[in-house]
């Protein structure tokens, strides 16, 4: 059974970092895009970032661009969001989501396959 | 970055109605439109890919349509456990942008 568990949110102040992690079971995860999508208190999904199955592509939202990076470590299982200069409207409980196989990566883009597998979330609170 | 357009924002339906959920892109996308549902401190979860297919497990219910800029969800019988908030996404290109939502209520 496939199983995402998010981990490493909490209260941070604005200006701090945070590194969220997902730890991965019940499939390969080496053969498998990963994503990061966030949800504001009470507003809509909003998609972070996706890295490809190898590591090789990573794509952010433009609005965080620089201040955020994902990375993964196969060999762990996990995947991972550093989040720098956190500003109150990161605000959010943020979601790993593994892709559906069939999406395709390459520097220009990720493109093709739904998020077919979401972690439960874990809420990260930017405030002073 | 591509736009996601849906309608209504909320809608008021009751046990056994039909209802239909639009999104709308900003540009061709193909077929490469998702939707999921989310109930209320819940993850997302995948009901349509690629515009029509049904995702597994998903009650056969829920329908898909549409290509190009615009698609529908469509909820042949509305059952209790389908109250809930319903988003579109695409996956065309990054960033896989979402519609923003349509709630569903019981009227």
């Amino acid at each position: 059974e496939v199983h995402l568990v998010e981990s490493g949110g909490g209260l941070v102040k604005p200006g701090g970092s945070l590194r969220l992690s997902c730890a991965a079971s019940g499939f390969t995860f080496s053969s498998y895009n990963m994503h990061w999508v966030r949800q504001a208190p009470g507003k809509g999904l909003e998609w972070v970032s996706v890295i490809s199955s190898s590591g090789s592509y990573m794509h952010y939202a433009d609005s965080l661009k620089g201040r955020f990076t994902i990375s993964r470590d196969n060999a762990k299982n996990s995947l991972y969001l550093q989040m720098n200069s956190l500003r109150a409207e990161d605000t959010a409980v943020y979601y790993c989501a593994r892709e559906m196989r069939g999406g395709f990566c390459s520097t220009a883009s990720c493109y093709g396959a739904p998020s077919d597998y979401w972690g439960q979330g874990t809420l990260v609170t930017v405030s002073s | 970055d591509i736009q996601m357009t849906q309608s209504p924002s909320s809608l008021s339906a009751s046990v056994g109605d039909r209802v239909t959920i639009t999104c709308r892109a900003s540009q061709n996308i193909n077929s490469y439109l998702n939707w999921y549902q989310q109930k209320p401190g819940k993850a997302p979860n995948l009901l349509i890919y690629a515009a029509s297919n049904l995702q597994s497990g998903v009650p056969s219910r829920f329908s898909g349509s549409g290509s190009g800029t615009d698609f529908t969800l469509t909820i042949s019988s509305l059952q209790p456990e389908d109250f809930a908030t319903y988003y579109c996404q695409q996956s065309y290109s990054t960033p896989h942008t979402f519609g923003q939502g349509t709630k569903l209520e019981i009227k």
